[in-house]
């Protein structure tokens, strides 16, 4: 079956500008959970949705937000973007959630690389 | 912060084991020991988990320390291919899909 897709895999933006990631996860996922991975703070969790619901919230500034759809495709959207913004994000699905629906090991997508200049 | 400690960089020659350490001394007793790694500039990729017992994929192996505060995930024949970044997190299984990645292990195999 399809992994995990995120679309686009690279993005360049102008400081002040937003922009929107998407995920879609692996099919019957309903858990979706997103990353910055940038070289100085390593990978950091950003927050994970489980049926259209945020469930966990790491430690980012309000401009970093997201959603979830019923067919549990994700956005991931960041305003009024900063240089330090540039990194890669991340997103993962699992089946966390669905107890007895199998091994609950997050797969990840590979990966939209942002660049802010 | 990071629940584990583990090694900077490990070097280990193609064809050996490669056996990268973990520590986890706060780790609680509903928490599982989990092993991802990263080749450069991919989504990390899940390896193996587990609770307790040791454990064995077609991928790898985890032994567990009797009072859980360490791990060894073992390459059983490291080829080329499994240079990366290997990360060990403690994590609740079922309730959450957060995961704490600390700097993780750089294994660099060589022929």
């Amino acid at each position: 079956k399809a992994g995990v897709t995120q679309t686009p895999r690279y993005l360049i933006k102008t400081r002040g500008q937003q922009v929107t990631l998407s995920c879609s996860p692996i099919s019957g996922h309903r858990s979706v959970s997103w990353y910055q991975q940038t070289p100085g703070q390593g990978l950091q969790f950003l927050f994970e949705y489980f049926s259209e619901t945020q469930r966990n919230k790491g430690n980012f500034p309000g401009r970093f937000s997201g959603r979830q759809f019923s067919n549990s495709r994700s956005e991931m959207n960041v305003s009024t973007l900063e240089l330090g913004d540039s990194a890669l994000y991340l997103c993962a699905s699992s089946l966390v959630g669905d107890r007895g629906k199998g091994d609950t090991e997050a797969f990840f997508g590979q990966g939209t690389r942002l660049t802010v200049v | 912060d990071a629940k584990t400690t583990q090694p900077t960089s490990m070097d280990c020659a193609e064809g050996r084991a490669a056996n990268l350490p973990c520590n986890h001394s706060t780790i609680s007793g509903n928490e599982y020991v989990y092993w991802y790694r990263q080749i450069h500039s991919q989504g990390p990729q899940y390896i193996i988990h587990g609770l307790k017992n040791n454990e064995t994929n077609e991928m790898a192996s985890l032994i567990i320390t009797e009072d859980r505060k360490s791990s060894t995930l073992i390459l059983p024949h490291a080829t080329l291919r499994d240079t990366a970044v290997y990360y060990c997190i403690v994590r609740l299984r079922y309730n959450t899909d957060k995961l704490i990645f600390g700097t993780g292990t750089r294994l660099q195999v060589f022929p």
